[in-house]
């Protein structure tokens, strides 16, 4: 089966630009998260999804951020404007009720933002 | 609020030793526990979680973990390290319910010495 599948792997992008990271959940998963990983701040969460509705947003940094789910296989994360300390490794990941939601994770994208 | 702690940031070992990782948590609730492998440049992978009944659960790659209730930790084992161990590992705590948050410890790095 195939798991998470997150795009693009590994992105470099000006200070500035708009960056797009793109999920597909596994197919028949009800939730989806996305993570963010860094050096000083380990893993948080800062948004998670229920049958494609924003629950929990708590951990999305600042209004620069933003994520949509407008359909059960796919979400984007997006920020605009990038800025250098938003260079991280930000990762989808999925789980269903019935698997008493046990996530699983993507590879992950490595963002630098210089 | 939940909270989970990894009290050894690396520990290095030598190949064919036991590995012992420890994590403690606080919840309020009965949790819901997870360990999770990333090795360099790659995503979470599960290698066991923790719901209810035997306190020792085995994971893949001849890892196990005990709960304990009494000292709210769920210590990661390894009999006999391979140099393919070498990674980071994060220890979760969730809730039993929908919409698992994780909430993620610092996660230990495991250095293995020939």
């Amino acid at each position: 089966d195939a798991g998470v599948i997150q795009s693009p792997r590994h992105e470099v992008t000006e200070m500035g630009q708009e960056v797009t990271l793109r999920c597909k959940p596994i197919s028949g998963h009800d939730y989806l998260f996305w993570y963010r990983q860094t050096m000083m701040r380990g893993l948080e969460l800062l948004i998670y999804f229920n049958n494609n509705v924003p629950i929990d947003d708590s951990g999305m940094p600042e209004d620069r951020f933003s994520a949509k789910m407008p359909n059960a296989s796919f979400s984007t994360l997006k920020i605009q404007p990038s800025e250098p300390r938003d260079s991280a490794v930000y990762f989808c990941a999925s789980s269903i009720v019935t698997a008493r939601n046990t996530i699983y994770f993507g590879e992950g994208s490595w963002l630098t933002v210089v | 609020a939940q909270s989970v702690t990894q009290p050894d940031i690396h520990i290095t070992v030598s190949e064919g030793a036991s590995l012992e990782l420890r994590c403690n948590y606080s919840y309020g609730a009965t949790p819901y526990l997870f360990w999770y492998v990333q090795s360099p440049g790659q995503g979470l992978q599960l290698l066991l979680k923790y719901f209810s009944g035997d306190t020792l659960v085995q994971g893949i790659k001849g890892f196990e973990a005990e709960f304990k209730r009494s000292q709210s930790s769920f210590n990661l084992r390894k009999p006999s390290v391979h140099w393919s161990d070498a990674a980071e590992y994060f220890c979760a705590v969730g809730p039993a319910a929908a919409g698992n948050k994780l909430t993620f410890g610092g996660g230990t790095r495991v250095l293995v010495k020939p």
